[in-house]
């Protein structure tokens, strides 16, 4: 079955990038979606179709998806990012969700 | 703007049957390429899809709880309805419903509205 790998945390100094990954076999032949879930909250979408931003995320979130590996890129990152990030792909019949990426601004 | 909502019981015993509802507003399951799904998050883990259902009512299941599951839509109440059964402990989680983003490919799934989610605890 399709699986999809993130690690388990991230850690990223504040102004700086943070770098998410997600893989797969062959991910780069679907579209990966991203979303951040704040604790408590539920998950809001970030970017969907590999790269795309929905209305009212900001610029600073961007994705890119190639070969085995979707990434999430977070630019100037803030302490208001600090959450969980899920990586999600559609294998044809099913849903495919990551194991999740805590992201820590330290 | 879309909104959804999940309700159920907070807490079942194991062995039960657990029914969840997810009501929902700002579009109709009625509609072409309309679709919801359930998704659940164990206590400080990942999101788990469970299943989905689409506007002509194909359903699509996670393979692995695919015996358990059952997933209907009353479109005339715009709800949809998860339903699984033999509850065990390890079912403890968080239950959203999510609105499938409508999309001219087949191969774009995602969900761009989620429920606020309902806790759901199998103990006796």
């Amino acid at each position: 079955s399709f699986e999809l790998t993130q690690p388990p945390s991230v850690s990223v100094s504040p102004g700086q990038t943070a770098t998410i990954t997600c893989s797969g076999d062959r991910l780069g032949d679907k579209f990966a979606t991203w979303y951040q879930q704040k604790p408590g909250q539920s998950p809001v979408l970030v970017i969907y179709q590999d790269w795309k931003r929905p209305s009212g995320i900001s610029e600073r979130f961007s994705g890119s998806n190639s070969g085995n590996t979707a990434t999430l890129t977070i630019s100037g990152t803030q302490s208001m990012d600090e959450a969980d990030f899920h990586c999600q792909a559609w294998d044809g019949t099913s849903v495919v969700f990551g194991g999740g990426t805590k992201l820590t601004v330290l | 703007q879309i909104t959804l909502k999940e309700s159920g019981p907070t807490l079942v015993k194991p062995t039960q049957t657990l029914t969840l509802t997810c009501t929902f507003s700002g579009f109709s399951l009625g509609t072409r390429a309309e679709a919801v799904g359930w998704i659940r998050q164990s206590p400080g883990k990942a999101l788990e899809w469970l299943a989905l259902i689409y506007w002509d009512d194909d359903q699509r299941y996670n393979p692995s709880l695919r015996s358990r599951l059952a997933i209907t839509k009353d479109s005339s109440k715009d709800q949809v309805v998860l339903t699984m059964t033999n509850l065990a402990p390890v079912d403890t989680a968080t239950y959203f419903c999510a609105h499938r983003a409508r999309e001219p490919s087949a191969r774009l799934y995602y969900f761009d509205y989620w429920g606020q989610g309902t806790l759901v605890t199998v103990s006796s």
